[in-house]
């Protein structure tokens, strides 16, 4: 079956600082992935979508960059953090075919200081 | 423009009742519809979905609806339990949209013992 692995659980980082989230997907080939992120009190927003490696497609301008280096492999970085940056960033794959339901990680709450 | 809208922010029900969490969307392109369950700290788990060649689509205590006329939704849990008590996110997809999914901003549900 299939499973997706998320982490870290959760993390703080000082205002600046840079970031690196990872997803990984097991038991399946070529999904699709997605970046989401939950800020308090409001629904889940995507950031990024991948097709296939080294494809990446950005959903809104943001201090945030999203890379695919292997076919299950997704990984969100950020350079310097801002304090906008904070919420729940959750990871996300499908299979790459229509009429599919996205399946979630536990997601990283990230707090920045 | 917020194109998938639950405009009730919450709804609590007794155990054993029926609950009823309802979906408004705006884009007549949508043509697959989901429902997602999360606890807090979680991510969202797939309940059931629809597309939109169908009206209804059931799965245990679990029934979904579309009406495709008035771009509406809803999610029937029937009875409820307590282990319900959770955020519930609708969404929706388009076709050639890399199965990007447009979430509402989700509903609380409460079922009391």
């Amino acid at each position: 079956s299939q499973t997706i692995h998320q982490w870290p659980a959760t993390l703080v980082q000082p205002v600046g600082s840079p970031l690196s989230l990872e997803c990984t997907v097991e038991g399946t080939s070529n999904p699709n992935l997605y970046w989401y992120r939950q800020a308090a009190g409001r629904g889940l927003q995507l950031l990024f979508y991948s097709v296939g490696i080294g494809q990446i497609s950005s959903e809104v301008p943001q201090n945030l960059s999203a890379s695919r280096p292997q076919d299950r492999q997704f990984i969100l970085s950020s350079k310097k953090l801002l304090l906008s940056d904070s919420g729940f960033y959750l990871c996300a794959w499908s299979e790459p075919r229509t009429y599919q339901p996205q399946h979630f990680g536990d997601g990283t709450r990230l707090s920045i200081l | 423009d917020q194109q998938v809208k639950q405009n009730s922010p919450s709804l609590s029900v007794q155990e054993g009742r029926i609950s009823i969490l309802n979906c408004d969307y705006t884009n007549s392109m949508f043509d697959y519809f989901l429902w997602y369950k999360k606890y807090p700290a979680e991510g969202p788990t797939f309940l059931i979905s629809i597309s939109s060649i169908k009206d209804k689509n059931e799965d245990g205590r679990f029934t979904v609806f579309l009406n495709k006329s008035a771009k509406h939704l809803s999610l029937h849990i029937v009875p409820s339990q307590p282990g319900d008590s959770a955020v519930y996110f609708c969404a929706a997809t388009r076709p050639g949209g890399s199965e990007k999914l447009v979430f509402g901003k989700g509903m609380k549900l409460t079922v009391n013992p």
